[in-house]
């Protein structure tokens, strides 16, 4: 699986939106990016995954770049229930066969009043 | 629909003492994993399971054992704490096939003196 690099932290005013970005330019070509999140220590929350085209869902929104060395998720109006750390993660996706994660240190995103 | 659950949440341990962690699913996934996570760092496989009979090691599988004898269950055995094996313990659960989402249950807090 392709390594990732991420900000490791980040702050967001609450109501505008949250952009955080993922470099990941080993990428090979069956590799999907996907993104989780988790907040103060709970399990991690799937957000939003793509391969080449931009995807939304009611969550979040996310932009691969042409070549797809490059991603960010975007969070159109941040919470502060947004708080959390943000990973993204570059894998082979075998749909319904589950697979490994490897999750690296990520982005904390503190969003504030 | 519980989604998946763990038990304990929380667990003192003393060196050299033995426990099982408990995992269960009820969403009919075929594939389950457990994942650590130390403080400040992200997530790392332990142990994944592809169906019921089928074990395989993850990324840090020393000193843990799991078995899978039905669908729903993945516990993992601490045959002999050690101080190095306090952290908080994830499993998780995948089988959606249009986006191999995982779903993370909300993890034991292990703690070993």
């Amino acid at each position: 699986d392709a390594k990732t690099t991420q900000p490791p932290s980040m702050d967001c005013a609450e109501g505008r939106a949250a952009n955080l970005p993922c470099n990941h330019s080993t990428i090979s070509g069956n590799e999907y990016v996907y993104w989780y999140r988790q907040i103060h220590s709970q399990g991690p929350q799937y957000i939003i995954h793509g391969l080449k085209n931009n995807e939304t869902n009611e969550m979040a929104s996310l932009i691969i770049t042409e070549d797809r060395k490059s991603s960010t998720l975007i969070l159109p109006h941040a919470t502060l229930r947004d708080t959390a750390v943000y990973y993204c993660i570059v894998r082979v996706a075998i749909f319904g066969q589950g697979g490994k994660l490897i999750f690296g240190q990520g982005t904390e995103l503190s969003v504030k009043p | 629909n519980a989604g998946v659950t763990q038990t304990p949440k929380f667990q003192v341990l003393k060196t050299g003492q033995s426990m099982t962690l408990q995992c269960a699913q009820d969403m009919n996934h075929e594939y389950m994993s457990w994942y650590r996570q130390d403080p400040g760092m992200g997530l790392r496989l332990i142990h994944y399971s592809v169906g019921a009979g089928i074990t395989d090691q993850g990324e840090v599988p020393n000193g843990y054992n799991v078995s899978r004898s039905t669908t729903e269950d993945f516990p993992l055995r601490l045959l002999s704490a050690a101080p190095s094996q306090t952290s908080v313990y994830f499993c998780a659960t995948s089988g959606d096939i249009s986006t191999d989402t995982q779903y993370f249950g909300p993890g034991t807090r292990l703690t070993v003196l």
